[in-house]
């Protein structure tokens, strides 16, 4: 069965500074791959999506994701964080109904 | 254009008590779903449906039943509410049932249970 994990619950980190955040996914077939993003006391929004092609894909709002087969990994990176980056962060895998992982906080402080 | 709407925004309820949460979205589109949100679990899939007439169980769909009388309606009842379904639920839809989709999500549900 499918499974995503994120490896970390809550990630502070200061306004300007480079972020990562981790996801790993376990599957035997080829998956599509995303990030969500909740803004607090919203609904969830897709942030970013790989299907296929480029292994590295982008956010209009300077977020990226690299699909990495081998280490079966899509992490999250932005090289200089706002505070409006605050939020909570999912990643998810779809064979065919997607699963979520545990979701990643990112708290932007000044 | 609205999205996805949800009702209600909160609900306080006892235990025993029959619930049914309301999603109507505008898009036209095909597939919708329930997901419950908990803290450290992420979101899981309740139920689903791909097209109107259907329905399909989840990951965590005991306790819940779903209808799916036309294309923009999708609501969840609980028939018996209990404290472990306390919890934040969102709805969302997606043009067709298919892997590669976006999912559009409405801004939820927060259920208490008491």
């Amino acid at each position: 069965a499918q499974s995503v994990t994120q490896l970390d619950s809550q990630v502070p980190v200061f306004e300007e500074a480079p972020v990562e955040l981790r996801c790993n996914y376990s599957s035997s077939v080829s998956v599509y791959l995303f990030w969500y993003v909740q803004y607090p006391n919203q609904g969830l929004q897709l942030l970013l999506k790989y299907l296929s092609g480029s292994t590295l894909v982008k956010s209009i709002n300077g977020f990226e994701a690299e699909f990495n087969k081998s280490q079966t990994s899509f992490h999250l990176r932005k090289p200089s964080v706002h505070i409006s980056d605050t939020a909570e962060y999912f990643c998810a895998v779809s064979e065919g109904k997607l699963i979520f992982g545990q979701g990643t906080e990112l708290s932007v402080k000044p | 254009i609205a999205g996805i709407t949800q009702a209600p925004t909160s609900q306080i309820l006892a235990a025993g008590r029959r619930m049914t949460l309301r999603c109507t979205q505008d898009m036209r589109h095909n597939a919708m779903y329930w997901y419950r949100q908990d803290l450290g679990l992420g979101l899981r899939l309740i139920h689903y449906s791909n097209t109107a007439g259907t329905t399909g169980k989840g990951e965590v769909p005991d306790g819940y039943s779903v209808s799916r009388a036309n294309t923009d309606d999708f609501p969840l009842t609980l028939a018996s509410a209990v404290p472990s379904q306390t919890s934040v639920y969102f709805c969302a839809s997606s043009e067709e049932g298919t892997s590669y989709n976006e999912q559009f999500f409405g801004p939820g549900t927060r259920l208490t249970v008491l």
